[in-house]
């Protein structure tokens, strides 16, 4: 079963910074947090990974709570091309175990 | 580098046929996924190789199985297939000395079941 809860979708305005929660109460100290997106019919996409320390790369930022139960990804200025699936993964070992995840729609 | 790809990119077999996919992983990545995505149960793993042995599985049954050459490149096979099989079939491979490499997925194979 998927260790992680997002909300359903959101919607972001271009431009703007979408910000996605993702709860992982059950997190273990080795857990490993992932986000990918699928873009509808392609394969999902790597998006950034972390596991205390927040995290930034060329895509978005990954900000994770002291505590480590939730996270959120940042992408710091949404375009179209942004509309998405995006997922959560708390990650054991090689075994994506990918949950529902959050429909962003950008709207211009 | 060219991505994973993966082979045929749509497939069309009827009940109790058998099928099999091919995935070519980045060039050289040793580790390689299969994952399944239906409408209904999202995306879920299926097999997990690296350097022709399967490191890990998940709980599919035993007409789902697969294999990994030499050359890294692997195969799923799926017999007496099953409407319910009907779905995308996608190919994630990484470099995978580390547990928590990076997966890069392909475009995946979509399977139709009649």
């Amino acid at each position: 079963d998927a260790k992680t809860t997002q909300p359903t979708s959101m919607d972001c305005a271009e431009g703007r910074a979408a910000n996605l929660p993702c709860n992982h109460s059950t997190i273990s100290g080795n857990e490993y947090v992932y986000w990918y997106r699928q873009i509808h019919s392609q394969g999902p996409q790597y998006i950034i990974h972390g596991l205390k320390n927040n995290e930034t790369n060329e895509m978005a930022s990954l900000i994770i709570t002291e505590d480590r139960k939730s996270s959120t990804l940042i992408l710091p200025h949404a375009t179209l091309r942004d509309t998405a699936v995006y997922y959560c993964i708390v990650r054991v070992t090689d075994k994506l175990i990918f949950g529902t995840g959050t429909r962003l729609q950008v709207f211009p | 580098k060219a991505g994973v790809t993966q082979t045929p990119r749509y497939l069309i077999k009827t009940r109790g046929q058998q099928v099999t996919l091919s995935c070519s992983p980045i060039s050289g990545h040793r580790s390689v996924s299969w994952y399944q995505q239906t409408p209904g149960q999202g995306l879920q793993f299926l097999f997990e190789y690296f350097s022709e042995t399967q490191r890990n599985k998940g709980n599919f049954p035993g007409r789902f199985s697969g294999r990994q050459f030499s050359n890294s490149r692997s195969e799923m096979n799926v017999s007496t297939l099953e409407l319910g099989d009907s779905a995308l079939y996608l190919c994630a491979s990484s470099p995978g000395e580390s547990s928590y490499n990076e997966q890069f997925f392909g475009p995946g194979t979509r399977l139709t079941v009649l």
